[in-house]
């Protein structure tokens, strides 16, 4: 079973500049998340889709980034403009339901943003 | 969702157990306990979760106590590639991660 498939791996744009990340989660899952893991720290969750849904987009911040997820499979994550703080790396994740579920999430190897 | 907490860092010997603690007093009923490690450079992986019972997979071990207050994770033979950082995370409606556990390995 093919896992989590994140691109770019890699990342190098400078403030204000606009950057997206791409995500396919695992097949079939219904439930796709998107992480931001900043150096040092575990990751955060940024927003949480069900299907083509959002069902949380609580720590988000919208006046810069949005995302995604149109057919309820793969998602795009941008950023527009980016800052020197967004550096960080990107990380997605699938889940088999989600919601109302405690369940295992499964998460890609992310994209390592450096903002200059 | 009931918070952690980890010892910032371990370090065992190659070959032998490791066994990394994890405090969870104000878990609820239905809340499980997950282990998730990283890697450097990699996304988290999952290990084992547990609610009541203790667990074992191919991995690792996980032992929770009666109370279900703490839990210990348990790397029965720890490798060289076991190094990494051990997230122990109550899920309740999502996961939230902490700081972790650096585990080295050493040979």
């Amino acid at each position: 079973e093919a896992g989590v498939a994140q691109s770019p791996r890699y990342k190098i744009i400078e403030k204000r500049q606009s950057v997206a990340f791409w995500c396919n989660p695992i097949s079939g899952h219904a439930t796709l998340y998107w992480y931001q893991q900043i150096l040092g720290q575990g990751p955060k969750l940024l927003i949480q889709f069900q299907n083509n849904g959002v069902v949380d987009d609580s720590q988000l911040p919208k006046d810069r980034f949005s995302a995604e997820r149109l057919k309820g499979v793969d998602s795009t994550l941008k950023i527009q403009p980016a800052k020197l703080e967004d550096s960080a790396v990107y990380l997605c994740a699938s889940s088999p339901r989600g919601t109302g579920y405690q369940e295992t999430q499964y998460f890609g190897p992310g994209t390592r943003l450096l903002v200059l | 969702d009931a918070k952690t907490t980890q010892p910032t860092s371990m370090d065992c010997a190659e070959g032998r157990a490791a066994n990394l603690p994890c405090n969870h007093s104000t878990i609820s009923g239905n809340e499980y306990v997950y282990w998730y490690r990283q890697i450097h450079s990699q996304g988290p992986q999952y290990i084992i979760h547990g609610l009541k019972n203790n667990e074992t997979n191919e991995m690792a071990s996980l032992i929770i106590t009666e109370d279900r207050k703490s839990s210990t994770l348990i790397l029965p033979h720890a490798t060289l590639r076991d190094t990494a950082v051990y997230y122990c995370i109550v899920m309740g409606s999502k996961l939230t991660f902490g700081k972790g556990i650096t585990l080295s390995v050493r040979p």
